[in-house]
């Protein structure tokens, strides 16, 4: 299959250790924050999201951390697994109601 | 499956072709959205549409293209006189009713369209 982000920063982690992707933003006003997980060759598929009223969400083995003094997102995940390894995007409402911006992604590597 | 669909999922044509592409979303959402993603980059966006209105248009999206939600369900999008710089995957997404902003929008699997 082809390739998502031939040269985007790359993460690289063991299987079972815990990973945390991160993201700068740049508008202080982006009210909603998103991220998405994107296989080669297949769309982005939602993770996970937040408000900016809140400074933390849980799922399902991941966390967003939201830190709006210095326009710093993360995402965080537990116990990583092979099934884990794809590009990671964040995206924030900065470019208007329903107009998603996305950063440059971080392609996540788990080594068995 | 009830997700959002693209047809067709690859696409070859020569230059100057018209290609046209079909997105079904999520049978309950009323907004559609169009991105384009290059290698190496995040989706930008295109344009959307809340049921069969076209709301905004991205300046990414030259007079070439051209898209339509005529029953606001599914929605095409037609590039004319393609060019190789048109070389992309085409992403469509759908989010449902929240009045709220940022409604969470599901992807579909993307069209990738290559140019010659």
């Amino acid at each position: 299959g082809e390739s998502v982000g031939l040269h985007l920063p790359t993460l690289s982690v063991q299987e079972g250790d815990n990973s945390i992707i991160n993201c700068a933003y740049s508008n202080s006003a982006s009210d909603y924050f998103i991220w998405y997980k994107q296989e080669s060759g297949k769309g982005p598929q939602f993770i996970i999201d937040i408000r900016s009223n809140m400074d933390k969400r849980q799922g399902q083995r991941v966390t967003v951390l939201l830190n709006k003094t210095v326009k710093h997102l993360s995402l965080q995940i537990a116990a990583t697994q092979p099934g884990d390894s794809a590009v990671y995007f964040c995206a924030d409402d900065s470019g208007g109601y329903n107009k998603l911006i996305f950063g440059a992604g971080t392609r996540l590597a788990v080594h068995p | 499956d009830t997700g959002v669909s693209q047809n067709p999922r690859h696409k070859i044509t020569k230059r100057g072709q018209n290609v046209t592409f079909r997105c079904d979303p999520i049978s309950e959402h009323n907004r559609l959205y169009w991105y384009r993603q290059t290698l190496g980059q995040g989706p930008e966006f295109l344009t959307y549409f809340q049921n069969e209105a076209q709301l905004e248009k991205s300046r990414l999206l030259s007079d070439r293209f051209s898209a339509e939600r005529p029953k606001g369900s599914f929605s095409t999008l037609e590039i004319q006189r393609t060019e190789q710089g048109d070389s992309a995957m085409y992403l469509c997404a759908s989010s449902g009713r929240g009045a709220r902003p940022g409604d969470t929008q599901y992807f579909g699997p993307g069209t990738r369209l290559t140019v010659l």
